[in-house]
């Protein structure tokens, strides 16, 4: 079971689109609907934005979506703000009711 | 609203155990619609799954850490634990525990977390 592939960083400006990419493979990403996106502000407990690959939970800003081809995931932020700083992970079923994480990717907003 | 609480010593020494628990409350711990985990993230480095149970106490485990991690619940007392054995520096991190919401195929994720608690590793 190997970490899923993330973007160590990603960078925008207020109110551009970024996307994150998640990576992982066919006995992962590949096979399953069951991608999660989490954003986590150092010193808090991490915050699910997107799961099922595309579905966001109530209360969760509209600006965030999610997308998959093949073996990779994506998230994509729009209209960035000064608070969507943070670091993403995505996670991912990986079948006998396990589930692997993506190493992480740090969002600057410039 | 589910809530959880971390619980347990700040520091171990090197090749004792390391024993969390996690305190559910605002919710039924004995819910079929959720499993209860483990997360790990070690300092300047990413989440890692360590393990997760059911109420009815199946365990599954990250396979990098099964032969050292034991996952235990309590429905009496709406807890669930957390023993890592042989602990070494590199299982220093800032332990969560987490619900996993699980809906029968259609949604697997970690709805509800805990604040983390940092277990340091040293002598």
């Amino acid at each position: 079971q190997s970490a899923l592939t993330q973007p160590a960083s990603v960078s925008g400006s207020p109110g551009q689109s970024i996307t994150i990419s998640c990576t992982g493979t066919s006995s992962d990403v590949g096979s399953y609907n069951l991608v999660s996106w989490y954003q986590h502000h150092p010193g808090k407990a991490p915050k699910v934005m997107i799961y099922e690959g595309s579905k966001r939970p109530s209360g969760v800003s509209n600006r965030f979506s999610g997308s998959k081809s093949g073996n990779t995931a994506s998230l994509t932020i729009s209209g960035l703000q000064a608070e969507d700083e943070a670091d993403y992970y995505c996670c991912s079923y990986a079948g006998s009711s396990t589930v692997v994480f993506g190493g992480g990717t740090r969002l600057t907003v410039l | 609203q589910l809530q959880l609480q971390e619980s347990g010593p700040g520091l171990v020494k090197p090749s004792e155990t390391l024993s969390l628990t996690c305190t559910v409350s605002g919710g039924s711990i004995r819910s079929s619609s959720y499993y209860w985990g483990w997360i790990r993230q070690p300092p300047g480095k990413g989440l890692e799954w360590i393990g997760t149970i059911y109420y009815s106490g199946s365990t599954y485990y990250n396979p990098s850490l099964k032969s050292r991690v034991t996952i235990s619940v309590d429905t009496s007392k709406t807890q669930f634990s957390l023993r890592l054995s042989s602990v070494t520096a590199a299982d220093t991190a800032e332990y969560y525990c987490a619900s996993l919401l699980y809906c029968g195929g259609d949604c697997w994720f970690f709805d509800y977390w805990g604040q983390g608690t940092l277990v340091t590793v040293s002598s």
